[in-house]
């Protein structure tokens, strides 16, 4: 297993417009979270998906959405992009066998807004 | 709220030397307590979680829930030791929110 994979790496975009971002979770893991990390912070929770429904959001506007596929791949859409939306996008995946939220995360995708 | 602190962001240490990475949180009931690690161009990983009482890679890492702390501790540290440190909580259970602290770099000085 190549472990949590996401696409694309790298992003450039200008105020305004909309992103897509995706995620691949480790095989078997029904549960995918969404990270934006900005330079000097910790990652900030964004999204939990569990079995194809939201299941926690943390403190982000309406214009992040989340959704997660029957294969349990998800998607990060942030839609009327601002300059301060630019950090590396992290996604975790977790089995949550035993009630236990090991994240295991991804690489990322830079996203840069101009 | 859930809060996570670690109060340092860089840590140098001499190679040997004993090494300790402060966490303190806040939280109302009984968190899941966290740390994660990420070496120079690797992906963030796990590195223990309290509630396995393990140590990894020479690490231990203590719940003090009157002091409401989680410190990293190691007696002696490597120079593969060097990375940045991130505490994370997560309430009960697998369906919460995880909350990251801003992390510490740690430096071990060859």
């Amino acid at each position: 297993d190549a472990g949590v994979t996401q696409s694309p790496t790298h992003l450039i975009k200008t105020r305004g417009q909309q992103v897509t971002l995706r995620c691949s979770p480790i095989s078997g893991h029904k549960s995918v979270s969404w990270y934006q990390q900005v330079l000097g912070q910790g990652p900030q929770f964004i999204f939990q998906y569990y079995e194809k429904e939201e299941r926690g959001r943390g403190n982000f506007p309406d214009r992040f959405s989340a959704r997660q596929f029957p294969n349990y791949s998800s998607e990060l859409n942030v839609n009327a992009l601002l300059l301060g939306d630019s950090a590396l996008y992290l996604c975790a995946s977790s089995p949550l066998t035993g009630g236990y939220n090991e994240q295991f995360f991804g690489p990322g995708t830079r996203l840069t807004v101009l | 709220a859930q809060r996570v602190t670690q109060p340092e962001k860089l840590l140098s240490v001499f190679k040997g030397a004993p090494v300790e990475l402060k966490c303190n949180y806040s939280y109302s009931g009984s968190p899941e307590l966290f740390w994660y690690v990420q070496y120079s161009r690797q992906r963030l990983q796990l590195l223990l979680r309290h509630i396995s009482r393990e140590s990894i890679k020479g690490f231990t890492a203590d719940l003090n829930k009157g002091e409401t702390s989680f410190h990293l501790k190691k007696p002696f540290a490597q120079e593969e030791d060097s990375a940045m440190y991130y505490c994370a909580l997560s309430g009960p259970g697998g369906y919460q929110k995880v909350t990251f602290g801003i992390g510490t770099k740690l430096q071990v000085i060859p």
